[in-house]
């Protein structure tokens, strides 16, 4: 089975604080992506990459970036955290063919 | 325009029922099709790829209409346990990049 693990099931973080949230997955698939799930807003990607040190800006960006230094772990970082940002943030990776997407448990993250 | 279009619902529908549902896609250069099932407060997960020539699985079939630029999905005898949120999942024409859509909420009731 697809193993894709977040580091943490339930965050809270103070306004202007940088936060990482860190995703591996265990299939050796090339593609990973950070999508955030807000209540009638459905999943909006964030960010994508599908290969180590590449990244594809999704739809809704800024105020984050991302790093992956290794193709198993996608980090999302949130520069200055924002009570905005508040959500439940999703990762899931897949291969190029197919492209079926297997998700981790998520992470709430709370900006107070 | 929305890049996926699913109805919200919810479908309020009694156990034994066939219910379906329809989701609409913007890009006629996508290629790759899915079908997600969420509970509430977990994560979406894979519930069936759809392939040009319809695919069945159990009680779920998928459908794809690419000259309309739909999908479907049509649940047979519902259980208890279907209620859920389903998702349809495209691709963004030839990338990599998943869009999902907002999903279309499902009722089963005894």
């Amino acid at each position: 089975d697809v193993k894709v693990t977040q580091s943490s099931r339930y965050l809270v973080k103070r306004t202007g604080e940088k936060v990482f949230l860190e995703c591996v997955q265990d299939m050796d698939h090339e593609n990973m992506f950070w999508y955030r799930q807000d209540p009638g807003l459905g999943l909006r990607l964030i960010y994508f990459s599908y290969d180590v040190k590449m990244k594809e800006k999704g739809d809704i960006p800024e105020g984050y970036s991302v790093s992956r230094e290794k193709k198993e772990r996608f980090s999302l970082i949130l520069e200055s955290a924002s009570t905005n940002q508040t959500s439940m943030y999703l990762c899931a990776s897949s291969l190029s063919r197919p492209l079926e997407a297997f998700f981790g448990q998520g992470t709430r993250l709370t900006v107070v | 325009r929305k890049e996926v279009e699913q109805d919200p619902g919810p479908f309020n529908v009694p156990e034994g029922a066939t219910v379906a549902f329809n989701c609409t896609y913007s890009n006629s250069a996508s290629q790759s099709f899915f079908w997600y099932r969420q509970d509430c407060r977990k994560e979406p997960k894979l519930l069936m790829s759809v392939y040009s020539s319809g695919n069945e699985d159990g009680r779920f079939t998928a459908q794809l209409n690419r000259a309309s630029q739909y999908i479907s999905l049509l649940i047979r005898d519902s259980k208890l346990s279907d209620s859920a949120t389903y998702l349809c999942v495209v691709n963004e024409g030839s990338s990599y990049k998943l869009i999902f859509g907002s999903g279309t909420r499902l009722l089963v009731r005894p």
